[in-house]
């Protein structure tokens, strides 16, 4: 089955403590993202990575890291975790041509509490 | 600034109604332009999708979607809502020339459907 799988799907911690969530998908796309959700905020891209070993800022990137070492992989670190990154947490993945480009496949989110 | 907006937080309709809901954007040209749901404790699932030609799409659920150049609008319809299309709805824009590779969502409409 086509999927994107983050874990964990819960995860409380305390600030500055590091911490990674990771996302794995398994149809060979090359471009994955990470978002993080807020209420009256939507979805705001906070890294995406057009292929292995290329990634790039999105709108939100201040005290996230990503790595892409391998294709089907892009994990989030939170080296510092803060308070203003409890947040909910999306990994998405897609082709970037082809008919089905663009469109994005999500996985089922993490929600952070940073206490 | 390049946005996306969608003007309603929060919509209620009766089961059986009619819906629209609205999203404009302001990237210029001809974005990629997407329709998410996102029901509650899930993930996002793509509705549909406009990249090029004929400007009404159709999209999964019996939603539609028209694109309008002219009022850089891209609302979704459903001609007769079902209880189960109660959830968060989010326009989404890019990649193209014009954004780059990024995707941008508006901040969302939650639609409440009563009985």
């Amino acid at each position: 089955e086509a999927q994107v799988t983050q874990n964990p799907r819960y995860l409380i911690t305390v600030t500055g403590k590091k911490l990674t969530v990771t996302c794995s998908q398994n149809m060979n796309h090359e471009y994955m993202s990470w978002y993080r959700q807020d209420p009256g905020l939507g979805l705001r891209q906070i890294y995406y990575s057009m292929n292995v070993e290329v990634t790039d800022k999105g709108d939100v990137p201040e005290g996230y890291k990503v790595s892409r070492k391998e294709k089907r992989n892009f994990p989030l670190i939170l080296e510092s975790p803060s308070p203003n990154q409890t947040s909910l947490y999306f990994c998405a993945s897609s082709l970037v041509g082809g008919k089905e480009r663009n469109i994005q496949y999500f996985g089922a989110g993490t929600r952070l509490s940073v206490l | 600034a390049q946005s996306v907006t969608q003007p309603d937080i929060h919509i209620t309709v009766s089961e059986g109604a009619s819906l629209e809901l609205r999203c404009n954007y302001s990237y210029g040209a001809t974005p990629y332009l997407f329709w998410y749901v996102q029901s509650p404790g899930q993930g996002l699932q793509l509705l549909l999708k406009y990249f090029s030609g004929d400007t009404l799409v159709q999209g999964i659920k019996g939603f539609e979607a028209e694109f309008k150049r002219s009022q850089s609008s891209f609302n979704l319809r459903k001609p007769s809502v079902h209880w189960s299309d109660a959830a968060e709805y989010f326009c989404a824009v890019g990649p193209s020339p014009n954004t780059g590779n990024q995707f941008y969502f508006g901040t969302g409409t939650s639609l409440t459907v009563i009985p």
